[in-house]
């Protein structure tokens, strides 16, 4: 099986730009999660879609926002850029739910954004 | 309130030998999944291995090992016979599953960068 996927791997926009990054999950896998990862802040959760439903959401300004297709791939748009907004913003997948290994994410390789 | 807590920045192992690497969590849930992730330089989070808050017995993958000791609310990574591709990023993460449902949220620790010496 082929695994999550994520588009563009690199990125670069200045202040007030907006981006959007895209994200294809392994073959199967309905829910798609996002994360920012920052030296100052780590690992941060942005937000997890279910069946084109966002189902959680993490700590963050409305500029961060993102939505899911029928096919469960899923796109994260950032408006008016922030210097602070430069990252890796990882993308994860997972199939099943529940207590079992099913509800494992699997990452994708990130997208790197910097922000002049 | 920090959930996930990794005490050790940074750990170096001699090649062949095995190394823990320490994580300790925080949940009020009855219900949890604990989670470790190698990241190497790359950026790509690579999944290792899972613990269900219900397993009563240790999660093994091959080299690794969790050591679960659920009433010190502690999660270790034992690596094996540690090899030099071994070196890299690793995070801890607990997902809670709130009234038995399970969401995609991660919660990460700091995570402890492990160099593996030849």
């Amino acid at each position: 099986k082929a695994g999550v996927t994520q588009t563009p791997r690199y990125l670069i926009k200045t202040r007030g730009q907006q981006v959007t990054l895209s994200c294809s999950p392994i073959s199967g896998h309905r829910s798609v999660s996002w994360y920012q990862q920052t030296p100052g802040q780590g690992l941060q959760f942005l937000f997890e879609y279910f069946s084109e439903t966002q189902r959680n959401k993490g700590n963050f300004p409305g500029r961060f926002s993102g939505r899911q297709f029928s096919n469960s791939r899923s796109e994260m748009n950032v408006s008016t850029l922030e210097l602070g907004d430069s990252a890796l913003y990882l993308c994860a997948s997972r199939g099943g739910s529940g207590l079992a290994g099913g509800g494992t994410q699997y990452f994708g390789p990130g997208t790197r954004l910097l922000v002049l | 309130a920090q959930k996930i807590t990794q005490t050790q920045p940074g750990m170096f192992v001699q090649e062949k030998e095995a190394v823990t690497l320490d994580c300790t969590y925080d949940t009020s849930d009855q219900s949890y999944g604990l989670f470790w992730y190698k990241q190497p330089s790359s950026g790509e989070m690579i999944f290792l291995i899972y613990q269900g808050s219900y397993d009563e017995q240790n999660a093994t993958e091959g080299r690794y090992s969790l050591n679960f000791q659920k009433a010190r609310k502690s999660a270790n990574l034992v690596i094996s016979a540690s090899q030099l591709g071994d070196s890299a990023m690793y995070f801890c993460a607990m997902r809670e599953d709130p009234g038995g449902t399970s969401y995609g949220k991660l919660t990460f620790g700091q995570g402890t960068i492990l160099t593996v010496h030849p």
